[in-house]
């Protein structure tokens, strides 16, 4: 499997709320980072996993959370949900060493 | 902190002109720098990849230099086409810290004019 996939691509939540965001990567990509990009800025680093286990962070409070599966797949969940955290939700993956990371396409998460 | 800086914020051209992008970063310690293309409202696609030992990468129309000591990194396009209009970032990977985040600039909003 080619390329990074994001669902659902559009989500509508509620100021309070809590929203789960998935990405699948390519099969060997053992790094996956999210980021949020607010309209009009450059993305921000949330959080980075490798082979399952957290390793960085960015400043974004703990009810930002991940997951990375060993099948590639990684998800991003945030809790109480804030109109602040209305944007595009970016994940990215690679495998390592000399090779750059390959992005999906996005999910557009808009709290009202 | 590493920070990232993209000039101009917003560049317009008739089609045709050969253009030049430009990106600045705080800190040299870095390993590599990556220019991405971004559609409105889309995902980025990679574009070139500079490791930090790496003074320029090419590919097609596109050509990017790096200069580590100085901090800064060029985007040339040749022969620009209203196909090339988006927003062109550029990312710095720092060498600090245990993850390989990358820090963006806010980008440049290219538009080429028929």
């Amino acid at each position: 499997e080619t390329g990074v996939t994001q669902s659902p691509t559009h989500l509508i939540k509620t100021r309070g709320q809590q929203v789960t965001l998935r990405c699948s990567s390519q099969s060997g990509h053992n790094t996956v980072s999210w980021y949020q990009q607010a309209l009009g800025q450059g993305p921000q680093f949330i959080f980075q996993y490798y082979r399952e286990e957290e390793n960085g962070r960015g400043n974004f409070p703990p009810r930002f959370s991940g997951l990375q599966f060993p099948n590639y797949s990684s998800e991003l969940n945030v809790n109480a949900l804030e109109l602040d955290d209305s944007a595009l939700y970016l994940c990215a993956s690679r495998t390592g060493g000399i090779y750059g990371y390959t992005f999906g396409s996005g999910t557009r998460l808009t709290v009202v | 902190k590493q920070e990232v800086t993209q000039i101009p914020a917003a560049l317009s051209v008739p089609e045709g002109e050969n253009l030049v992008l430009n990106c600045s970063f705080t800190d040299s310690a870095i390993y590599n720098l990556q220019w991405f293309r971004q559609d409105p409202g889309k995902g980025l696609t990679s574009l070139l990849l500079i490791q930090s030992s790496q003074r320029e990468q090419t590919s097609g129309r596109l050509n990017a230099s790096l200069d580590k000591s100085s901090g800064r990194s060029t985007l040339y396009i040749a022969a620009s086409q209203p196909g090339d209009s988006a927003t062109y970032l550029c990312a710095v990977s720092p060498r600090q810290g245990g993850s390989e985040k990358l820090v963006f600039g806010k980008g440049t909003k290219l538009t080429v004019n028929p």
